[in-house]
């Protein structure tokens, strides 16, 4: 069975830093590019980033491009975000997520981690 | 970018209606859009993939259509465990967009 489950949430104040993790089981991780979609309270889904499966391709939304870093640890199964020069519009649930095997469609998600950018 | 527009935002109907949601993107994506259903405080859950393929196990009173920029999804039938927000999601860009979503309620 495919798990994702999310942790390093939390509260932190603007300007501050936040590393999140994803770690993953019941699927070849290695073989499989990884995103990070978030949503905040109340309100829609927004992509944020995705991992080749090396970790040599990645790309990022407009909004959090050169403030977030996204990384994985194939040895341990994991997916990272990095999170720097955070912003109260960053206050979100965050969500990573895997495509199906051959298709463009998320397929599996974690539970989500709540990150909460506040004084 | 590639902008989602998708109407309406909420809708309210009676079980056994049909329902329909509508997503606009701001450029051709051919049919690389997916239809997801998100109950609260849960993860998403994919629907359709390709613009009108049915998700195995999905029930077949979910539908999709379109091409191109004008998308549609379709509830036919509304049943009570249907209540919850719909987002559509395109994949022809390297940055992946949502819809807004459209917060479906049981009248």
């Amino acid at each position: 069975e495919v798990q994702l489950v999310e942790s390093g949430g939390g509260l932190v104040q603007p300007g501050g830093s936040l590393r999140l993790s994803c770690a993953a089981s019941g699927f070849p991780f290695s073989s499989y590019w990884m995103h990070w979609v978030r949503q905040a309270p109340g309100k829609g889904l927004v992509w944020v980033s995705r991992i080749d499966t090396d970790g040599n391709s990645k790309t990022y939304a407009d909004s959090v491009k050169g403030r977030f870093t996204i990384s994985r640890d194939n040895a341990k199964n994991t997916v990272y975000l990095q999170m720097n020069s955070l912003r109260a519009e960053d206050t979100a649930v965050y969500y990573c997520a895997k495509l199906g095997s051959g298709t463009s469609n998320f397929d599996s998600w974690g539970q989500g981690t709540l990150v909460t950018v506040s004084s | 970018d590639i902008q989602m527009t998708q109407s309406p935002s909420s809708l309210s109907a009676s079980v056994g209606d049909r329902v329909t949601i509508t997503c606009q993107a701001t450029q051709d994506i051919t049919n690389s859009l997916n239809w997801y259903q998100q109950k609260p405080g849960k993860a998403p859950k994919l629907l359709i993939y390709d613009a009108s393929n049915l998700k195995t196990g999905v029930p077949s009173r979910f539908s999709g259509s379109g091409s191109g920029t004008d998308f549609t999804f379709t509830i036919n039938s509304l049943q009570p465990e249907d209540i919850g927000t719909y987002y559509c999601q395109q994949y022809d860009d390297l940055l992946r967009t949502f819809g807004q979503g459209t917060k479906l309620q049981i009248k």
